[in-house]
């Protein structure tokens, strides 16, 4: 099993430059969620969503945009690339199932922003 | 909202001390509380979790009783090993949200 796979592992952008990260999983979950984790805040939540077709906003989304055609895919758009947004991207997908509302993350994206 | 508040680090043990990371919780509802690891490089794994009061999460000597009256959920472990340092988060989980709340996470260092 892959689980959730994200790329790329690094990214390095300018000022201005937009970019997609990509997050894919075989578990057939219908929750996918993105967080960035910064020093001493944890995970914030950026978007989420519950199936395909259906996205919300999570803690802050600003700058930043998805999209759920399939189950499988949940991509990240940055649409113009600012250094506030350097900082480590975790991908996570969980089940629907009350009774096992485990998420799986992805092991990150740690993108720059120069 | 819901919210999660963990002790802040790091932690710095020697090996086979007593460990104890605490967590406590706001959530409306009766949330699953979870707590999760992450190893340098990695992403986060889950450690344990509860699903209702009272119930205990354990895994690798790690437990965790969720309390529902004083809003808990703190990390224990008899005897701590060199290969626990990480960063350890507690989570807590409400359906009728479909979100995840973390906290800030904690650093654990063992010294051998």
């Amino acid at each position: 099993n892959a689980g959730v796979t994200q790329t790329p592992k690094f990214q390095v952008l300018k000022t201005g430059q937009s970019m997609t990260l990509q997050c894919a999983q075989d578990m057939n979950h219908e929750y996918m969620s993105w967080y960035r984790q910064d020093p001493g805040m944890g995970l914030r939540l950026i978007h989420y969503s519950v199936g395909a077709g259906i996205t919300d906003q999570g803690e802050v989304p600003n700058g930043y945009n998805v999209s759920r055609s399939t189950t499988e895919d949940f991509p990240l758009r940055l649409l113009s690339a600012a250094p506030s947004q350097t900082s480590v991207y975790f991908c996570a997908s969980s089940s629907s199932d009350r009774k096992n509302t485990e998420a799986f993350f992805g092991q990150g994206t740690r993108l720059t922003v120069v | 909202g819901n919210s999660v508040t963990q002790m802040e680090g790091p932690v710095t043990l020697s090996e086979e001390a007593f460990l104890t990371i605490n967590c406590t919780y706001t959530a409306t509802g009766y949330p699953s509380l979870f707590w999760y690891v992450q190893y340098p490089g990695e992403g986060l794994q889950l450690l344990l979790k509860a699903t209702k009061a009272d119930d205990k999460g354990s895994n690798k000597g790690f437990e965790a009783t969720y309390r529902k009256e004083t809003t808990s959920f703190h990390l224990e472990k008899g005897s701590v090993q060199v290969s626990d340092s990480a960063v350890y988060f507690c989570a807590l989980f409400t359906s009728g949200t479909y979100k995840y709340i973390f906290g800030t996470g904690t650093r654990l260092k063992v010294l051998a």
